[in-house]
């Protein structure tokens, strides 16, 4: 099994809205990533979290606060966004983090800021 | 900083026409990855070469990392409309310890009937 679900699939928040972005992984991998994506660009990489801790924060704004929970779920709360926040959030994992372990995405969350 | 550039950017080709798709680099990588992407959908991983030289192949596609791991080629034979979508190389930072994935710009790959 290499999957990674990501729900939900679309969202349309205001400004003033506080939402949640949710990934999940029954791979066993330690390693996870929010990634954000706009049109016709590749994804580009805001958080990585090693065995549940934030090894990395790409300088993303505090409106974007991530959580580990548990090794299988990762979350995005997303707070006071702006519209050019608007863009494909991509969760994935790998087993651990390193230079060898492949990167399995989820489908990702359509999100639109208005 | 590590910067994978991508080749071509668009690609639009008749059905049973081969094409390939380049992906190069000043920077060594420990592996590289490729993955098929369709509108609204993440990624999905096709192969992950490691070794310099390796060849893999993957029913109509073939993946190729440079000896030197700085360079990558995707072919794909007698390409399918199925095969339309955005393809995306990335590369692995060598020693790099927090798996950053360093992506190409992708190749939008149009197959007509």
């Amino acid at each position: 099994d290499t999957e990674v679900t990501q729900t939900p699939k679309h969202l349309v928040m205001g400004m003033t809205n506080k939402k949640s972005l949710k990934c999940e992984q029954h791979m066993g991998h330690r390693a996870m990533y929010w990634y954000k994506q706009k049109a016709k660009k590749p994804p580009e990489l805001m958080f990585v979290y090693s065995y549940e801790k934030l090894s990395i924060n790409e300088s993303v704004p505090s409106r974007f606060s991530p959580e580990c929970p548990n090794s299988s779920l990762l979350n995005l709360h997303l707070h006071a966004l702006q519209p050019e926040d608007s863009a494909l959030y991509l969760c994935a994992s790998s087993q651990v983090p390193g230079s060898y372990n492949e990167q399995f995405f989820g489908p990702g969350t359509r999100l639109t800021v208005l | 900083t590590q910067l994978l550039e991508q080749s071509p950017q668009f690609l639009s080709i008749q059905e049973g026409e081969n094409l390939t798709v380049y992906c190069n680099s000043s920077s060594v990588f420990s592996s590289l990855q490729w993955y098929r992407q369709e509108p609204g959908e993440g990624p999905v991983l096709l192969v992950t070469v490691v070794t310099g030289g390796e060849v893999k192949k993957l029913k109509r596609l073939t993946f190729q990392f440079g000896d030197a791991r700085k360079d990558s080629s995707l072919h794909i034979t007698a390409a399918q409309p199925g095969d339309t979508g955005l393809y995306l190389c990335a590369g692995m930072n060598y020693g790099g310890s927090q798996g950053n994935l360093i992506f190409g710009k992708g190749t939008k790959l149009s197959v007509k009937p």
